[in-house]
């Protein structure tokens, strides 16, 4: 299996930040990367796929980079409505695996 | 616009047998194309990919769970289905179902998922 890890694990931001989150493949997965946003009780939503194309429907703020094993995910300007969970997943190969997660709070 | 809706018992008890159906609408399983999945969410924790099924039938699972878990479809009632045997209350979670997109396996479309506690 390819073990996803995220860093950091929890930020504490303030609304109009500029937010970076990692993740890291534990080997190389092109650009199969996805990222999610979770509300609480709620389903993930797919925000970035292919490491850095916006799903329709996302918000401009959210921006993906990355390939091989290094990905970001950046918020260009917090949002109230931003302050949830983000994963990661890898569509490389099955098992496909998430990232723990990375939850964004008030500061 | 795809919609999927998961159903089946909240609770089950120990050594006995999970079985959910997610109901698909808004688009048809057997026009094929993409893949409809599976996922868990222990309580508090992060995310697991089950596995998926192909309109045709084909399927791929975790190996972690490949022993005891089963997808299938059910074309003519446009909806697939999980079956898990032998559950602990380790598989006590929030099974959600959902649809990959056009690009590789991302999954852009959600069910709202539903709890499923294994307890006697």
């Amino acid at each position: 299996d390819i073990q996803m890890t995220q860093s950091p694990s929890s930020l504490s931001a303030s609304v109009g930040d500029r937010v970076t989150i990692t993740c890291r493949a534990g080997q190389s997965i092109d650009s199969y990367l996805n990222w999610y946003q979770q509300k609480p009780g709620r389903a993930p939503k797919l925000l970035i796929y292919a490491a850095s194309s916006l799903q329709s429907g996302a918000p401009s703020r959210f921006s993906g980079s990355g390939s091989g094993t290094d990905f970001t995910l950046t918020i260009s300007s917090l949002q109230p409505e931003d302050f949830v969970t983000y994963y990661c997943q890898q569509t490389y190969s099955t098992p496909f695996t998430f990232g723990p997660g990375t939850k964004v709070d008030i500061k | 616009q795809v919609q999927l809706q998961e159903s089946g018992p909240g609770l089950v008890k120990p050594s006995q047998t999970l079985s959910l159906t997610c109901k698909v609408s808004g688009g048809s399983i057997s026009s094929g194309g993409y893949y409809w999945s599976w996922i868990r969410q222990h309580p508090g924790k992060g995310l697991e990919w089950i596995g998926y099924i192909y309109y045709s039938g084909s399927t791929n699972y975790n190996p972690s769970l490949k022993s005891r878990v089963a997808i299938s479809v059910d074309t003519s009632k446009n909806q697939f289905s999980l079956t898990l045997t032998s559950v602990t209350a380790a598989d006590t979670a929030v099974y959600y179902c959902a649809r990959d997109g056009d690009y590789r396996w991302e999954l852009a479309y959600w069910g709202q998922g539903t709890l499923v506690t294994v307890s006697s």
